[in-house]
């Protein structure tokens, strides 16, 4: 089946050590985004990807980076993880062009990630 | 800017009584609407959408109508079962290829 996978599914990492999240996708799909999402909160977009054009949020801290090698993965890097960025992590996908107007989203299961 | 506003949960309710969590939206143009559920400790997942005004989306015996006119696009169930508890999301899409999402209403259905 299509899929988007994400590993691992629990990373725990120490504070200011980088840790790394990996994001793959069978769905061929142009866009990939990264989302962090909070304990009982929505989903907040940190970028996104549109082939290799790389989308920032305004407000997504400087300590996040990604890289996009090829259409069929995607990474998150944390370079000096916190406690604050302590959350679940999401990896999407979408086609890049709209389907009747809306570019629908295929989300992976996440990455919770513990920062100690 | 677009925002989406979603009732406050978590709404509890006992096996086989009618669901209904309201989302009103603001956006400019013509956004795409979409619920999102998130059963626990995993990703979202795409329940329904509707991509213009009067459309009605549904699946697995939810559905949500698409109302121009009060900006809403609640989501109902005629008859919840227990395996139909986690968190709702609503969400638009105005065509710049990011969601804008609601803050999410839990629901538990109790036996």
């Amino acid at each position: 089946d299509a899929m988007v996978i994400q590993n691992p599914r629990y990373q725990v990492t120490q504070f200011g050590k980088p840790v790394t999240l990996s994001c793959s996708q069978t769905l061929n799909h142009n866009v990939m985004y990264w989302y962090q999402q909070k304990s009982s909160q929505a989903p907040k977009l940190l970028f996104h990807y549109y082939d290799k054009d790389f989308n920032n949020e305004a407000d997504t801290p400087d300590n996040f980076q990604s890289r996009r090698p090829n259409t069929s993965f995607c990474f998150l890097d944390i370079r000096s993880p916190g406690l604050g960025d302590a959350a679940m992590y999401l990896c999407a996908t979408s086609r890049g062009i709209p389907s009747r107007g809306s570019y629908e989203q295929y989300f992976g299961p996440g990455t919770r990630l513990t920062v100690t | 800017g677009n925002s989406v506003t979603q009732m406050e949960g978590p709404v509890t309710l006992s096996e086989e009584a009618f669901l209904t969590i309201n989302c009103t939206y603001t956006a400019t143009g013509y956004p795409s609407l979409f619920w999102y559920v998130q059963y626990p400790g995993e990703g979202l997942q795409l329940l329904l959408k509707a991509t213009k005004a009067d459309d009605k989306g549904s699946n697995k015996g939810f559905e949500a109508t698409y109302r121009k006119e009060t900006t809403s696009f609640h989501l109902e169930k005629g008859s919840v079962q227990v395996s139909d508890s986690a968190v709702y999301f609503c969400a638009l899409d105005t065509g710049r290829r990011a969601l804008t999402f609601g803050s999410g209403t839990r629901l538990q259905v109790q036996p």
